[in-house]
């Protein structure tokens, strides 16, 4: 298995641009997760979805950002428009929604908002 | 009280040395404790878990020590190596759809 796959790894764009993060999980895996590391605030869970449907999105900064997974191997994060702040890595993770499983990491995309 | 508590926030070590490091939690219902590993550019993986049935889980080098009773856990790095200098974050979570909650991580260098 290819583990969860992220793109791209790194995105350069400027302050009012719209920003789209992709996320292929493991096949077979039914949970989703989001989440934005930066040196401040640490590792940040900002979205999760079992089977697709939403389940917790608490953790979204503002209606900035948005989320979707349209199917079982696609997931995107949106942010639109785009500020400096939101300079940060983003990890999608996959699991297979049972409690108590191990998360798997996709190797991140770097974000940076000039 | 879904807080996970992380120290320290860095670590040295000489090679050979214990590393240890310390997670404390408030809610008592979290029933699975992991720690990631986290080498630069990469992202997290699993290193070991435990759950609150046992005190203590062993791997290789790597030992996680619970007490349930003072809602604490540990990560004991024995004969720890340069390859080991990497961020730890412990973790926790309970039921459902297995949401976890991170500490703020412990960045260990081990030095030869």
């Amino acid at each position: 298995d290819a583990g969860v796959i992220q793109s791209p790894r790194h995105e350069v764009t400027e302050m009012g641009q719209e920003v789209t993060l992709r996320c292929k999980p493991i096949s077979g895996h039914n949970s989703l997760f989001w989440y934005r590391q930066t040196m401040m605030r640490g590792l940040e869970l900002l979205i999760y979805f079992n089977n697709n449907v939403p389940i917790d999105d608490s953790g979204m900064p503002e209606d900035r950002f948005s989320a979707k997974m349209p199917n079982a191997s696609f997931s995107t994060l949106k942010i639109q428009p785009s500020e400096p702040r939101d300079s940060a890595v983003y990890f999608c993770a996959s699991s297979s929604g049972l409690a108590g499983v191990e998360q798997f990491f996709g190797p991140g995309t770097r974000l940076t908002v000039l | 009280q879904q807080q996970v508590k992380q120290s320290p926030q860095s670590l040295i070590v000489q090679k050979g040395g214990i590393s240890i490091i310390n997670c404390a939690y408030e809610n008592t219902a979290f029933d699975y404790f992991p720690w990631y590993q986290q080498f630069p550019g990469k992202g997290p993986a699993l290193l070991i878990a435990i759950r609150p049935d046992v005190s203590e889980k062993k791997e290789g080098r790597f030992t996680i020590s619970f007490n349930k009773s003072a809602k604490q856990f540990s990560l004991h790095i024995m004969d720890s190596q340069p390859g080991d200098s990497a961020t730890y974050f412990c973790a926790a979570s309970s039921g459902g759809y297995n949401k976890l909650i991170f500490g703020a991580g412990t960045r260990l260098a081990v030095h030869p």
